[in-house]
């Protein structure tokens, strides 16, 4: 039963290219979290997702940002036009969204902006 | 969302018990105490939780007050790889918002 898996687990990009981060929610988990931890600070909650829906997304910087969970794979966060204050760890999450359960957090994903 | 406050860090002997504190004055009735930890580099864990009893699993013991407002996260014999950051986070039941708020956490050094 893999858990939640994030690729890659790292990535360069230059500023002003575009990134893309996926996330696989663990087996039977319709709700995808996205968290960010820039260097040396605590995670920052970004935007919640359920399948084809965005549910909460007041994490989420105002421009360049954007997220998604489709139907079928992955989600899918992606940062436009890169700079070098985007360098941090991407964190995923999923749960199943039903009762008081906690949620299963992946490697993450770590951005270098050059 | 109720807050929490706990200490910035704690240093534990390697083999004692690590007891890390947690104060959550606002909690509400129905919200439950959460405790993730984070390995340096690596996705947070879960640990516990717990909403008003007592709670113990492989990993460690969840102590809330009779009045909710404080509980303790204990690790009865800390090793050098329990050395982390600990969240203590409260969270809502399904249906009110769901996502998981991070705050500044402990940071715990287990020492040989």
């Amino acid at each position: 039963n893999a858990g939640v898996m994030q690729n890659p687990r790292h990535l360069v990009r230059r500023r002003g290219q575009e990134a893309r981060l996926r996330c696989s929610p663990m087996k039977g988990h319709s709700h995808v979290y996205w968290y960010r931890q820039l260097p040396e600070e605590g995670l920052k909650f970004m935007v919640y997702l359920q399948k084809e829906n965005i549910i909460d997304e007041s994490g989420m910087p105002k421009e360049r940002f954007s997220a998604e969970f489709p139907k079928e794979g992955p989600s899918i966060l992606r940062i436009q036009q890169v700079v070098r204050g985007d360098s941090a760890a991407y964190f995923c999450a999923s749960s199943p969204g039903t009762g008081a359960h906690g949620y299963t957090f992946g490697s993450g994903t770590r951005l270098t902006v050059v | 969302d109720a807050k929490t406050t706990q200490p910035p860090s704690m240093d534990c002997a390697e083999g004692r018990a690590a007891n890390l504190p947690c104060n959550h004055s606002t909690i509400s009735g129905n919200e439950y105490v959460y405790w993730y930890r984070q390995i340096h580099s690596q996705g947070p864990q879960y640990i516990i939780h717990g909403l008003k009893n007592n709670e113990t699993n492989e990993m460690a013991s969840l102590i809330i007050t009779e009045d909710r407002k404080s509980s303790t996260l204990i690790l009865p014999h800390a090793t050098l790889r329990d050395t982390a950051v600990y969240y203590c986070i409260i969270d809502p039941p399904r249906g009110y918002g769901n996502k998981l708020v991070f705050g500044a956490g402990t940071i715990l050094r287990v020492k040989s």
